[in-house]
């Protein structure tokens, strides 16, 4: 039962640099969703979506694009990355309705030089 | 506009005594709450929940929290800390609509002496 997973775990990128953090679940969930977290600052939300095709702006998207082709798959493109972006980076899944929890995948810490 | 508030930044406890986290949520409607934990390098793994019902909700590893409607708060309670609890402790509500999205306190980090 993998739950939420997401790759890689580590990435050290230098400024202006492009990539692409995956984000994969297997729950069928509606409801997925990137957070930055940063010491002090607690979860800021960047994109979220709610279905398959359907994406929205979070908090923090500046800098940050997503797109949903797919329920399981949710992927978060840096453009060109900034020191501004280091940070650990959390995807999570829920199912639609209010009475579900959030399901965590185990961060990408990324360093951005 | 929907918050949540945990006062405390930084706690420190000695091992074996009680731990009570504060969380006030911004909003009049009654929301979800729930409660994370994230050990250092980790992701978060759910303590416990609450949607509705008795107001006093037992999670995983010993730990209770008491919804309170008329503070606007979901303390987080247990009576003997362990030195495994040092962690940093999140609370979250969902205030419901169609977005699905949690809104996260900034977290409280737990230290705990031997």
């Amino acid at each position: 039962n993998a739950g939420v997973t997401q790759t890689p775990k580590f990435q050290v990128l230098k400024t202006g640099q492009s990539m692409t953090l995956q984000c994969a679940q297997d729950m069928n969930h509606e409801y997925m969703s990137w957070y930055r977290q940063d010491p002090g600052m607690g979860l800021r939300l960047i994109h979220y979506s709610v279905g398959a095709g359907i994406t929205d702006q979070g908090e923090v998207p500046n800098g940050y694009n997503v797109s949903r082709s797919t329920t399981e798959d949710f992927p978060l493109r840096l453009l060109s990355a900034a020191p501004s972006q280091t940070s650990v980076y959390f995807c999570a899944s829920r199912r639609q309705g209010g009475n579900t929890e959030a399901f965590f995948g185990q961060g990408t810490r990324l360093t951005v030089v | 506009a929907q918050s949540v508030t945990q006062p405390d930044i930084h706690i420190t406890v000695s091992e074996g005594a009680s731990l009570e986290l504060r969380c006030n949520y911004s909003y009049g409607a009654t929301p979800y709450l729930f409660w994370y934990v994230q050990s250092p390098g980790q992701g978060l793994q759910l303590l416990l929940k609450y949607f509705s019902g008795d107001t006093l909700v037992q999670g995983i590893k010993g730990f209770e929290a008491e919804f309170k409607r008329s503070q606007s708060s979901f303390n987080l309670r247990k009576p003997s800390v362990h030195w495994s609890d040092a962690a940093e402790y999140f609370c979250a509500v969902f205030y419901g609509g169609s977005q699905g999205n949690l809104i996260f306190g900034k977290g409280t980090k737990l230290s705990v002496k031997p």
